[in-house]
């Protein structure tokens, strides 16, 4: 079955960028029937998708509005695994932050979590 | 783009049944049939409960039940059990500007 293993750092400091990674076993990145999404979970802000990026015979990008011009999601296909990255960052960024994937259930419905990672940032 | 209201909580004895609403708009919930739910206790990961409005995952227990009218959507669990004490999230497909959106979250105490 999919499984997805996140990895990174749980502190950044103010203004730096915060990067994180998901690993993928079971599927892959490049698969033609998959996305590959971010979203993150804060006491103030509640659940928030921040984006996705998926393959179908090139890759595109969808990032959410709030986030959009400090947010990269960049696939790996040598690692089989994908990437976020947010720039500029401020207290308003921690949170706890997950990838998932939609399974067998349309594209809007996460059946399949990393375990999350608990970011905060801090000077 | 705004966040999908939720009550804060809501509750039930044993055996009841407790309905928790989702209120979006005509460009959210209103607009597509792509409301899901999602259940979390602390420390873990949603899990999804329901999916395209009324539709249940494998492995997803027939007490959960999904609808919508209008621009609200409803979770409602019937013959509540001590392990259905958990925070419930609504989401919603919100167009190819903006994708996506989570509610407020409703916190189900069984008394």
């Amino acid at each position: 079955q999919v499984q997805l293993q996140q990895s990174g750092p749980g502190l950044v400091k103010p203004s730096q960028t915060l990067s994180l990674t998901c690993a993928i076993s079971g599927d892959s990145v490049s698969s033609n029937s998959a996305t590959w999404n971010w979203i993150r979970q804060s006491p103030s802000r509640g659940l928030e998708w921040l984006g996705r990026t998926y393959y179908r015979s090139k890759w595109y990008y969808d990032y959410a509005v709030s986030v959009k011009g400090r947010i990269t999601i960049n696939p790996d296909t040598s690692k089989n695994q994908f990437s976020l990255q947010l720039n500029s960052v401020t207290p308003e960024d921690t949170a706890v932050y997950y990838c998932a994937r939609p399974g067998s259930y349309g594209y809007w419905a996460f059946d399949i979590w990393g375990q999350g990672t608990m970011v905060t940032v801090s000077s | 783009q705004s966040a999908l209201t939720q009550p804060p909580s809501a509750s039930g004895s044993p055996g009841q049944s407790v309905t928790i609403s989702c209120t979006g708009t005509s460009s959210d919930v209103g607009g597509y049939n792509y409301v899901s739910w999602y259940q979390q206790h602390p420390g873990k990961a949603p899990k999804l409960m329901i999916y395209e409005v009324s539709k249940r995952p494998s492995g997803v227990p027939d007490r959960f039940s999904g609808s919508k009218s209008g621009n609200t959507a409803s979770l409602t669990v019937s013959g509540l059990q001590a392990e259905d004490e958990a925070d419930y999230y609504c989401n919603s497909y919100a167009g190819s500007n903006n994708f996506d959106v989570f509610g407020t979250g409703t916190k189900v105490t069984v008394l």
